[in-house]
């Protein structure tokens, strides 16, 4: 079984600023895929990152980044320059290695707003 | 482009009357199709899924089902709704054996009254 925790329920961030979102997991398998969504108020879930067990350096998509230490078992979602539009739900999950990658299992999700 | 369609967008239906949400996929053939179901405030919880026409793996014991009559057309089905069963229903695509991330609909919002 897969498990991820989202430790925070909601986080406050200034316009132009840097933000960390925790995401820690566990799962019994040696390899896995970790992902990061995004939910605006509208309900649709965008696709933001991927990380790959296997992946030496940690992913990076635009103003996105993935803060991945699998010692330690987490996966921060990192948003550099904040932006209004930023502000919405977001979802860390993970996926087997080997398993088709929507069979997602998810966290409880982190309200993101960002403060003009 | 590959496109997801979901409908309807919103339902508010009465306790025990049947169900039927339709997803359908456009651009891509084989995918493997999804249903998740997003309780208010919460994550998203996977309740089928699909790799082939009739093909369908139940993932949770509940009161719904789903079909796969053709390749891109995904249903999720009930023939007596409970209040339990409210909640946001998004259907979600991938390519399969291409490992590409998933893409999803823009959900149905279900109020069972």
């Amino acid at each position: 079984a897969q498990k991820i925790t989202q430790t925070q329920p909601g986080m406050f961030v200034q316009e132009k600023e840097a933000v960390t979102l925790d995401c820690t997991y566990d799962t019994s398998d040696p390899s896995y895929g970790l992902f990061w969504y995004k939910q605006p108020s509208s309900g649709e879930m965008i696709f933001l990152i991927y990380q790959g067990s296997y992946d030496q350096q940690n992913a990076t998509e635009g103003r996105y980044s993935l803060n991945f230490q699998k010692a330690r078992k987490s996966a921060n979602l990192v948003i550099s320059a904040s932006q209004l539009g930023d502000s919405a739900m977001y979802f860390c999950a993970i996926t087997a290695g080997g398993t088709s990658y929507g069979k997602l299992t998810f966290g409880q999700g982190t309200i993101l707003t960002v403060h003009p | 482009s590959q496109t997801i369609h979901q409908w309807p967008a919103t339902l508010v239906q009465p306790v025990g009357s049947p169900l039927s949400l339709e997803c359908t996929v456009e651009g891509t053939s084989n995918p493997n199709l999804y249903w998740y179901r997003q309780a208010a405030g919460r994550g998203l919880q996977l309740l089928f899924y699909s790799v082939g026409i009739g093909q369908i793996s139940s993932e949770v014991p509940q009161n719904l089902s789903a079909s796969r009559p053709q390749d891109r057309q995904f249903i999720l089905s009930s023939k007596k709704l409970l209040l339990s069963d409210s909640g946001f229903y998004l259907c979600a695509w991938e390519g399969g054996s291409m490992n590409t991330e998933a893409f999803f609909g823009q959900g149905t919002r279900l109020t069972v009254v």
